[in-house]
């Protein structure tokens, strides 16, 4: 079966601090796909990242970064320098294929604080 | 570029009543089309998936149906709306793989009275 746990159900900061949002993946399969999404308060889910379980390197983007471990099953997620604009709830989902479909975790909501 | 778009934004509907939400996506061919809905507490639940024209998979049981009449559209519908209906329903698409990025449209936030 598959899971996503997102453990952290809020997280609030202050602008410019730090944050790491965690997520646990469960999964049989030896081949699957990480993704991280986040939505603002207007609603619309924002792609951001996939990774494939092939690929351990982590990747950085501007102030994002995103840590993958196949040893833990985690895939998380930091935000360097919060700002005012990362407030949202942010998703980690997975994919492979004994499940042919998503599997999004329950979801961790960001308030940055001015 | 592609877009995706969603009508109506909002509704409100009374219990019993039908419902036909709308997702429409241009600048690209044939994509894998999803409905998604999310319920209080935002968790994502995949409702419905197509992978082309009249190719149509439930993931799970509920008096919601869908159709894909044309390649770049995709209709989510009820015959009889339930309280339990209510929620924000999201439309994607993705090209390729199911398990390539799949793009979201603004929502529908419908509620049911």
């Amino acid at each position: 079966a598959q899971k996503v746990t997102q453990a952290q159900t809020e997280i609030s900061v202050v602008e410019k601090e730090d944050v790491t949002l965690d997520c646990v993946y469960e999964t049989r399969d030896t081949t699957y796909y990480l993704f991280w999404y986040k939505q603002p308060p207007s609603g619309e889910l924002v792609f951001l990242i996939r990774r494939n379980s092939f690929d351990e390197q982590n990747e950085i983007s501007g102030r994002y970064s995103w840590n993958f471990q196949k040893s833990t099953s985690s895939f998380n997620f930091t935000i360097t320098a919060s700002q005012v604009v990362d407030s949202a709830v942010y998703f980690c989902a997975l994919g492979s294929g004994s499940a042919r479909q998503l599997t999004f975790g329950s979801g961790t909501q960001l308030t940055v604080l001015p | 570029s592609q877009t995706i778009h969603q009508w109506p934004a909002t509704l409100v509907q009374p219990v019993g009543s039908p419902l036909s939400l709308e997702c429409t996506v241009e600048g690209t061919s044939n994509p894998n089309l999803y409905w998604y809905r999310q319920a209080a507490g935002r968790g994502l639940q995949l409702l419905f998936y197509s992978v082309g024209i009249g190719q149509i998979s439930s993931e799970v049981p509920q008096n919601l149906s869908a159709s894909r009449p044309q390649d770049r559209q995709f209709i989510l519908s009820s015959k009889k709306l339930l309280l339990s209906d209510s929620g924000f329903y999201l439309c994607a698409w993705n090209r390729g793989g199911i398990y390539n990025e799949q793009f979201f449209g603004p929502g529908t936030r419908l509620t049911v009275l």
